[in-house]
This record gives structure tokens, C-alpha cells and sequence, in this order.
């Protein structure tokens, strides 16, 4: 089974921090992604790696950078915290070809800004 | 521009009856459809998917859907619903290509009721 791991589950930070969300996966795949989560807007692409050190923006990457130094682990990095970033935050990974056309995901990282 | 929409924000069924939640799609090109459940406080969970061939795919946990190229649709179905099926169910569109970035629509939340 492909696992995608994200390492901080509940995390509290204050305006202004510099927040860290780490995201491992064991499957070998390409393509890495962070999705933002959100009452009533579903999920929202933030970046997309398809690569090692490859990143693209998504449909929100704002306020947001990422960081792929690593096949396996994908990070996404919050400059300055503000509040309207408290959600809910998404990595997923998938594979080339015909079978990279199935996301997996991770369990998820509830984030609170104070 | 794909997009995708689930008219149903809400659904409550009762234990043991049938279930439908809609899908509808907007996409250029060949479809990549997907449905994936989210229990409460966890990451999303592929149930099936549709890449090409038979019309009507099965998925986990008893769930199938029918792909309607005619009405854009992908409904979602299980002809008896569990108590344990109360979730948020979350359909998606992709493309063909190898790489993978997929839209999602925004959610239908499953109650079930006694």
C-alpha cells in the first residue's frame, strides 16, 4: 500500500511564525502536491512537484513556498503566518504513466494560526 | 477550464437504504473521474475510479459508479448504506496525460440515520 505520511498532525503557531509541514511518501512516485482544505470551497492545489528541486504553482500559492530537495519528501513552508491560513493542509503523491493518474494522500495537518 | 460539481451539500439516507450522490463535470479532453471519502479528522481514501472502457466501475466498500459521457455526470451509488458509510464524499477530474493534478468538487456530507 502506498503511504503518505505527513508528520505533524495538530499544529498551533502565532501570526507572524515561520511554519514548516513536512510530507513523506514510500512509493517511489514523481509527483508530490499540497492541497489546502476548506469548508464549502472542497480542495485547493497549492503546489506541485514533479520532480526533484521542480515546483509548480497551483491554484493558490500565495503566502505559500514549497521545497523538494528529496524524492521522497515534499515540504511546504508558510513565510510569515496569518490567521486566513488556518486550515486544513493535504499532501498527496502519485506516480508517472497510467498508474500516476491515482493521488494518494496523506492524513492531513490541522493547522491553527493565533 | 475543468471544474466539477456536487449540487449536493448534504445528504442524510437512512440505514439500509440506497444512496446516489451526483457528480458533474467540465472537461476538455478525455476525463479522468474519481471519488474519494474523507472520515472526519482524516485524509481522503480513493473508493474507484474511471480511466476508459466499461461505463460502470466498482469501487471498496460495496460503492459503484457510472460514468455518462452524454450527461458529463459520474454518479456515485451503493444499493445499502451502513452507518460507518457517514462521511464526506469528494468527486474529481484529471487528465489523460501522465501527469496527474486533479480538480475536485466540493464535497457532499453522508448522514446516515438509524
Amino acid at each position: 500500500d502506498v503511504k503518505v505520511t505527513q508528520s505533524s498532525r495538530y499544529l498551533v503557531k502565532r501570526t507572524g511564525e515561520k511554519v514548516f509541514l513536512e510530507c513523506v511518501q514510500d512509493m517511489d512516485h514523481e509527483n508530490m502536491f499540497w492541497y489546502r482544505q476548506d469548508p464549502g470551497l472542497g480542495l485547493r492545489l497549492i503546489y506541485f512537484s514533479y520532480d526533484v528541486k521542480m515546483k509548480e504553482k497551483g491554484d493558490i500559492p500565495e503566502g505559500y513556498s514549497v521545497s523538494r530537495e528529496k524524492k521522497e519528501r515534499f515540504s511546504l513552508i508558510l513565510e510569515s503566518a496569518s490567521t486566513n491560513q488556518t486550515s486544513m493542509y493535504l499532501c498527496a503523491s502519485s506516480g508517472s504513466g497510467t498508474s500516476g493518474n491515482t493521488i494518494y494522500f496523506g492524513e492531513g495537518s490541522w493547522l491553527t494560526v493565533v | 477550464a475543468q471544474s466539477v460539481t456536487q449540487p449536493d451539500i448534504h445528504i442524510t439516507v437512512s440505514e439500509g437504504a440506497s444512496l446516489e450522490l451526483r457528480c458533474n463535470y467540465s472537461y476538455g479532453a478525455t476525463p479522468y473521474l474519481f471519488w474519494y471519502v474523507q472520515s472526519p479528522g482524516q485524509g481522503l481514501q480513493l473508493l474507484l475510479k474511471y480511466f476508459s472502457g466499461d461505463t460502470l466501475v466498482q469501487g471498496i466498500k460495496g460503492f459503484e459508479a457510472e460514468f455518462k459521457r452524454s450527461q458529463s455526470s459520474f454518479n456515485l451509488r451503493k444499493p445499502s448504506v451502513h452507518w460507518s458509510d457517514a462521511a464526506e464524499y469528494f468527486c474529481a477530474v484529471g487528465g489523460s496525460t501522465g501527469f496527474q493534478k486533479l480538480v475536485f468538487g466540493t464535497g457532499t456530507r453522508l448522514l446516515v440515520s438509524p
